[in-house]
């Protein structure tokens, strides 16, 4: 399947600073779906966007979903060392809704 | 709690030495996932249940086989472990089509 492209590849911030995380495709995808994942850990679902034009918001987290569902980000204000980690997004693609391809990821470091 | 269960947590095997990892869950999700991971890439996935019905992605190596006798069991055998199968084992679950995945802790395989 497709994979979508992700970028940038890290970032490293220091703490308080924004940070954002953009994912791309050049298909229009059905939904996104955002992970994190801490060092040495699992991958953690943290939401998926459906709708076009879509905006939610998790705390400091905020994720959109574009007009034409073809690119998403996520964005954290005011980051924190518990932010620390690699954020996936995800979509179902090869013609499957239940088969996730990850991005590659964002590997997010802050320093304090 | 509710959970997806990965045994063992660190796995060391011998090049060409068969060797076999476990997931459970008690969410009765029908579906089931294998994906390997390496450092710093993107879980990768190699096959799924949806229920009894297994599916195989393309690229795949032969080597890698799956057995899910049950709901709440899924195994991953590696027939004959080489050097690049050195990964992250990450099982994961989902209700079906379109949700979020809840992923196991993981197994770490050593092949020495």
């Amino acid at each position: 399947g497709q994979q979508v492209m992700q970028i940038p590849q890290y970032q490293h911030v220091q703490e308080g600073e924004d940070f954002t995380t953009y994912c791309n495709s050049s298909t229009t995808l059905s939904n996104i779906q955002w992970y994190k994942q801490r060092p040495g850990g699992h991958p953690v679902f943290l939401i998926q966007l459906v709708k076009s034009g879509e905006v939610k918001k998790q705390k400091r987290l905020t994720f959109q979903f574009g007009e034409a569902k073809k690119n998403s980000s996520l964005h954290i204000t005011a980051t924190q060392t518990t932010d620390v980690g690699t954020y996936f997004c995800a979509d179902f693609s090869g013609g499957s809704n239940y088969k996730l391809t990850f991005g590659k990821g964002t590997l997010l470091t802050v320093n304090p | 709690d509710a959970m997806v269960i990965q045994n063992p947590r660190y796995q060391v095997t011998q090049f060409g030495k068969p060797v076999t990892l476990s997931c459970s869950q008690t969410l009765n999700h029908n579906v089931m996932y294998w994906y390997q991971q390496k450092s710093s890439q993107a879980p990768k996935l190699l096959f799924h249940y949806y229920d009894k019905d297994f599916n195989n992605e393309a690229d795949t190596p032969d080597n890698f086989q799956s057995r899910r006798p049950n709901t709440s069991f899924c195994f991953l055998d590696i027939r004959s472990p080489g050097l690049g199968d050195a990964a992250m084992y990450l099982c994961a679950t989902s209700r079906g089509a379109g949700y979020g995945y809840t992923f196991g802790s993981g197994t770490r395989l050593t092949v020495v």
